[in-house]
């Protein structure tokens, strides 16, 4: 199994900074790599697949990037809507596999 | 807009059985993968089950292999889940997700549907 290591559980961000988020796989995955947000009682949304590519209707502020075995999710000017958690998960392989999640908190 | 709306969640005792289902619609079903995905209090996601489009191949993790069984209504679109011999580590709310089409990730997400396993 490909095991996901997300870095860090969480941050705290002010208004307008930049963050990153970090995920190592235990394996190559190519770039099969999505980053999802989740808030409070609501569902995931998917932000970035294939490692880098946005999702249709998320904002540009999100990018991705990384190969291999790291990857990393940027998250610049941030607003007071980023606050929630964010998980990476590849889909290389079976079984699919999440990282444990990186709470973002906007200060 | 696509729409997934779980449904048949609930109080089940250790052992017994529970079956999820997921309406589909407002996209063309029978193109899509479909998934589920759950996530117990306080915790983080975990894959559940995957279903080909024409319901032939199935995926599941070590962790559900042999008591949960995905399967699909194309003529209906829906989705649903058999869940047996219930643990009480089954305890999470239930996502039904559609799969993008450039790779296993999850596009659309329903609501969710809770399941506690508990005597």
């Amino acid at each position: 199994d490909i095991q996901m290591t997300q870095s860090p559980a969480s941050l705290s961000a002010s208004l307008g900074e930049t963050i990153s988020i970090e995920c190592l796989t235990s394996g190559g995955i190519s770039n099969y790599l999505a980053w999802y947000q989740q808030k409070p009682g609501k569902a995931p949304q998917l932000l970035i697949y294939g490692g880098r590519s946005l999702q249709d209707g998320v904002p540009s502020r999100f990018s991705g990037s990384g190969s291999g075995t790291q990857y990393s999710l940027k998250i610049s000017d941030i607003q007071p809507e980023d606050e929630g958690i964010y998980y990476c998960q590849q889909g290389y392989t079976y079984p699919l596999t999440f990282g444990s999640g990186t709470k973002l908190e906007i200060k | 807009e696509v729409q997934l709306v779980e449904s048949g969640g609930g109080l089940v005792q250790p052992g017994r059985s529970l079956t999820l289902s997921c309406a589909a619609s407002e996209f063309t079903f029978i193109h899509y993968y479909m998934a589920w995905v759950r996530q117990a209090p306080k915790k983080g996601l975990e894959w559940v089950a995957t279903i080909s489009t024409s319901g032939t191949t199935t995926y599941y993790p070590d962790s559900v292999r042999g008591r949960f069984t995905i399967s699909r209504d194309n003529a209906k679109s829906s989705l649903s889940l058999q869940m047996n011999s219930l643990k009480s580590e089954d305890t999470a709310t239930y996502y039904c997700a559609r799969r993008h089409t450039r790779g296993a990730f999850w596009d659309y997400w329903g609501q969710g549907v809770m399941v506690t396993v508990s005597s």
